[in-house]
């Protein structure tokens, strides 16, 4: 059963980067017909779409956001990765994982969520 | 981009009660998703491919709509039902979800 794992600071300080880990198991991030990608939610709002990855490095990026992240993948190691930069407050937010299928595009499975505070 | 609309924004209804949501895109798409969020929990897949029902997902959640209005239907409430529901477009990038539907109990 494919599960995904976010891993990362729970706390940035305003400014700097943001940096997590999303690791893959009981599957392989490889597969032709899958996309990785971030989902975040804030509290207490809805959710919001950060971006995607294919295994091959291919991404797409949400336009607000576009400016300021960095999505890659490690094949070897069945992971990907989110690197935000100069993160302030409004950057805080619970952040997903999940597994994007091209066909129709939907996000399934998703990682249990890792909460981000971005605080001095 | 296309924005997502859901209709209500919150609903209060009982237990056996029948529930619709609506979600209307800003221009027209193929496919949408619905997930069901609880407080302090992940977004579980509902629906995929407008009317596709998840592995596992109970047969009284149903998806229909084209172009760009779209339903989510709930035919006998639960009481595991009362969550917040979001839909999701992919039909061109950015992809986008609807603000939430909050179910409460009524």
């Amino acid at each position: 059963q494919l599960q995904l794992q976010e891993s990362g600071p729970g706390l940035v300080k305003p400014s700097e980067t943001l940096s997590l880990t999303c690791a893959v198991s009981g599957g392989s991030i490889s597969s032709s017909t899958d996309y990785w990608g971030w989902i975040r939610q804030p509290p207490g709002k809805g959710l919001e779409w950060i971006g995607i990855i294919y295994h091959s490095g291919s991404t797409q990026y949400s336009p607000s956001l576009k400016s300021r992240i960095t999505i890659s993948v490690d094949t070897s190691k069945n992971e990907f990765s989110l690197k935000l930069i100069s993160v302030t407050a409004a950057d805080t937010a619970v952040y997903f994982c999940a597994r994007y299928t091209t066909a129709s595009g939907w996000f399934d499975p998703w990682g249990q969520g890792t909460l981000v505070t971005v605080s001095s | 981009d296309i924005q997502m609309t859901q209709s209500p924004s919150s609903v209060s209804a009982s237990v056996g009660d029948r529930v619709t949501i609506t979600c209307r895109a800003s221009q027209g798409i193929r496919w949408l998703a619905w997930y069901q969020q609880k407080p302090g929990k992940v977004p579980k897949l509902l629906i995929y491919a407008t009317s596709s029902l998840q592995s596992g997902v109970p047969s009284r959640f149903s998806g229909s709509g084209s172009g760009t209005d779209f339903t989510l239907t709930i035919s006998s409430l639960q009481p595991e039902d009362f969550a917040t529901y979001y839909c999701q477009q992919a039909n061109s990038f950015p992809i986008t979800f609807g603000q939430g539907t909050r179910l409460e109990i009524k």
